[in-house]
């Protein structure tokens, strides 16, 4: 059945090293999404992606990473540079479209970096 | 910049009562979309509803119904006859209508985690 895929729930690293969180969607969604969400708070955009190969910075994209080689993968890294990267990330995929269309979301995956 | 506010942190409320969760939004677009999802402990957000800024409609659905006014830039969320199972966190949302090189994403509010109590 569709939907999107994260992995793992939950992930540990150290500081200082880079860690990369995986997003697939069998929806055929063109347009994909990664959010941050810490306690208490709502989501921010860090990336998007609304085709095959191009993406662009959200509101907090210092210190990620993504690419977007295949439609269905959209993958994140959080690179040593991120300051506080311990948080829960989910990801987002949308129908193409001019942005009417909901997202629909990942189940997530936890960060914690010690 | 677009903004969405949810004034309410926490709301707990005895089962089966009505409770209803707020939320004002600003854009300076006069075509945008609103959007409530719903995050229970699991932690994945499920979409409960869309709604066009060109259509003030409420809507219902089944005990959930949502109320559009433009003149107040509020979209709220009531849940009539509250269940155990509805406690989550809620969160609204925004999205403009994207032009050429316009930015996409969504807006959330902080969300309201509500509590319904047996």
């Amino acid at each position: 059945d569709g939907g999107i895929t994260q992995s793992p729930k939950y992930l540990f690293r150290k500081e200082g090293q880079n860690v990369t969180l995986s997003c697939e969607q069998n929806l055929n969604h063109d347009a994909m999404y990664w959010y941050r969400q810490d306690p208490g708070q709502g989501l921010r955009l860090i990336y998007y992606s609304q085709i095959v190969n191009d993406f662009q910075k959200g509101d907090i994209a210092e210190g990620y990473s993504v690419s977007r080689e295949k439609k269905e993968s959209f993958p994140l890294t959080v690179t040593s540079a991120q300051k506080n990267p311990t948080a829960f990330y989910l990801c987002a995929s949308r129908a193409s479209g001019d942005g009417s269309y909901e997202q629909y979301f990942g189940p997530g995956t936890r960060l914690t970096v010690t | 910049a677009q903004k969405v506010t949810q004034a309410q942190t926490e709301i707990s409320v005895v089962e089966k009562e009505d409770v209803t969760l707020d939320c004002v939004y600003e854009t300076r677009d006069t075509t945008y979309y609103l959007f409530w999802y719903k995050q229970p402990p699991s932690g994945e957000l499920v979409f409960l509803i869309r709604r066009n800024s060109f259509d003030e409609q409420n809507e219902i659905s089944g005990r959930y119904s949502w109320n559009f006014q433009k003149s107040t830039s509020s979209f709220n969320f009531t849940i009539t006859a509250s269940q155990v199972v509805d406690s989550a966190v809620y969160f609204c949302a925004l999205s403009e209508a994207l032009g050429v090189g316009g930015a996409d994403g969504l807006t959330f509010g902080k969300g309201t985690h509500l509590i319904i109590q047996p």
